[in-house]
C-alpha cells in the first residue's frame, strides 16, 4: 500500500529565504507526482505535475524534483514571500485511479 | 474561467436527512473524483469516474453514492448522513486520465452532520 510522508509537518521561515519541502513515498511504481497548495478555507491549487519519466519541473519561483528510484520528491521555493504561506501537499498517482496524499507541510513565511 | 465548482460550500444537516453535493466542471474533462479531508487522516478518495456512466469505488465509499449522467457533473449523494461523515469534501477532475494529467480541485464543501 502506497504511503506518502511529508517532513517537516510545519515550517516557519523569514521572508526572502530559500526553502525545501520534502516528500517521500514507499512504492516507486508511480505514474506521476503532483504538488498542491492549500489555503485555509479554500481548495487545492495544483502547483506542479511531474511525470514519472521526468526529473524536475519548474514554475516561476518553484522547482520540484523527482527521484523515483529512491521514492523522494522535493519542492524548492526561492525567495519566499508572506504570500507563500499555506499548506503544501504532495500526492502520488500509482496504479489505482486515485491520488495518494501526504499530510502536508504547513509553511509560514514571516515578514 | 476554467474551474471546478461545488455547491453548497457549507452545509449543516441532521442525521438521516438525504443530501446531495453537486460538482461541475467546465473543462470537458473525462475523469472526475471525490475526496474527503479529515484532520490527521489527510485526503482520501471516495469515488471516481473515468467517463460518463462509468463510476467506481475509492478507499472510503461506504455511505456515499455518485452518478455520472453527463460529462460535466458528478454529484455526491449521502442517502442517510451520519456524524462520521462530517468532513471537508473536494471534487476533482482531469482532462483524460489521472495517470497522465494534472488534477484540478474544487473549492471544497464543509459538511457538518449533527
Amino acid at each position: 500500500k502506497q504511503e506518502v510522508t511529508q517532513i517537516p509537518a510545519a515550517l516557519s521561515v523569514p521572508e526572502g529565504e530559500n526553502l525545501v519541502l520534502n516528500c517521500s513515498f514507499t512504492d516507486s511504481a508511480i505514474y506521476n507526482l503532483q504538488w498542491f497548495r492549500q489555503d485555509p478555507g479554500k481548495g487545492l491549487t495544483s502547483l506542479l505535475l511531474i511525470q514519472s519519466s521526468q526529473r524536475e519541473q519548474t514554475s516561476g519561483r518553484l522547482n520540484a524534483s523527482l527521484d523515483k528510484s529512491s521514492g523522494r520528491s522535493t519542492l524548492y521555493i526561492a525567495a519566499s514571500q508572506p504570500g507563500d504561506s499555506a499548506t503544501y501537499l504532495c500526492a502520488v498517482q500509482g496504479g489505482s485511479e486515485k491520488l495518494v496524499f501526504g499530510k502536508g507541510t504547513k509553511l509560514t513565511v514571516n515578514p | 474561467e476554467a474551474q471546478v465548482t461545488q455547491n453548497p460550500r457549507y452545509l449543516i444537516t441532521v442525521t438521516g436527512k438525504k443530501l446531495t453535493v453537486t460538482c461541475s466542471q467546465n473543462m470537458n474533462h473525462e475523469y472526475m473524483s471525490w475526496y474527503r479531508q479529515d484532520p490527521g487522516l489527510g485526503l482520501r478518495q471516495i469515488y471516481y469516474s473515468m467517463n460518463v456512466e462509468v463510476t467506481d469505488k475509492g478507499d472510503v465509499p461506504e455511505g456515499y453514492k455518485v452518478s455520472r449522467k453527463e460529462k460535466r457533473n458528478f454529484p455526491l449523494i449521502l442517502e442517510s448522513p451520519s456524524p462520521n461523515q462530517t468532513s471537508l469534501y473536494f471534487c476533482a477532475s482531469a482532462r483524460l486520465s489521472p495517470f497522465t494529467d494534472t488534477q484540478y480541485f474544487g473549492p471544497g464543501t464543509r459538511l457538518t452532520v449533527l
